[in-house]
């Protein structure tokens, strides 16, 4: 079945920066776009960007000002989200999704614990 | 960008009654739009797409309507399991930015 397994927790301090990634199986990977979406506690839903694994093209959230880059390895059917400059406000649970543009997000990482501190 | 208002923030409710959650969106989506819930502490679930197509191996308890500028999530016969947050998406759009959430309590 298809499934996205994400990396584990990370605790870092602030300025720093963070690689989350986002294993995949159990379909075509070249097929469908990986979005990231994160959630501060207590908060909702952040979409952050997304990823087309064949072209590579990126399309980001422009809430995060040029600090988000993504890659996807063809190779190993992972994808790559790094966030850096890191602030206490990205503090907060981060998951990858397959889904992007005229796709719904159908299937969900398990998320990533980041924490800025 | 899209705004997406939802509505109401929180919902009161009991074991087997029917809510409805409403999501405005700040320009026409067709019928692009998608519902998920969140448990506490789990990752989003995708619920409805299209607006009205319910994801494989969701019960029939959930159904959603609508378009363009007005959608609507109904529960009927709520279960204990369905006390979580419900969000919707735009989601053929450059940039799918989520409502704020719904938290449904018991």
């Amino acid at each position: 079945q298809v499934q996205l397994v994400q990396s584990g927790a990370e605790v870092k301090i602030p300025g720093a920066s963070v690689k989350v990634s986002c294993k995949t199986s159990g379909y075509t990977f070249t097929m469908y776009s990986i979005s990231w979406v994160r959630q501060a506690p207590g908060q909702g839903l952040e979409w952050m960007g997304r990823i087309s694994p064949d072209t590579g093209q990126i399309i980001p959230a422009q809430s995060l000002h040029g600090r988000v880059s993504m890659t996807a390895d063809t190779s190993t059917t992972t994808v790559f989200l790094e966030l850096r400059s890191l602030t206490s406000g990205d503090t907060g649970v981060y998951y990858c999704a397959r889904g992007g543009y005229a796709d719904p997000f159908d299937v969900w990482g398990q998320g990533t614990l980041v924490t800025v501190s | 960008d899209i705004r997406m208002t939802q509505s109401p923030s929180t919902l009161s409710a009991f074991v087997g009654d029917r809510v409805t959650i409403s999501c405005r969106a700040s320009q026409r989506l067709g019928t692009w739009l998608a519902w998920y819930q969140q448990r506490p502490g789990k990752a989003p679930k995708l619920l409805i797409y299209k607006a009205s197509t319910l994801q494989s191996g969701v019960p029939s308890r959930f159904s959603g309507s609508g378009s363009e500028k007005e959608f609507t999530l109904t529960i009927d016969g709520l279960q204990p399991d369905d006390f979580a947050t419900y969000y919707c998406q735009p989601y053929n759009t450059l940039f799918p930015t989520f409502g704020q959430g719904t938290k449904l309590e018991i």
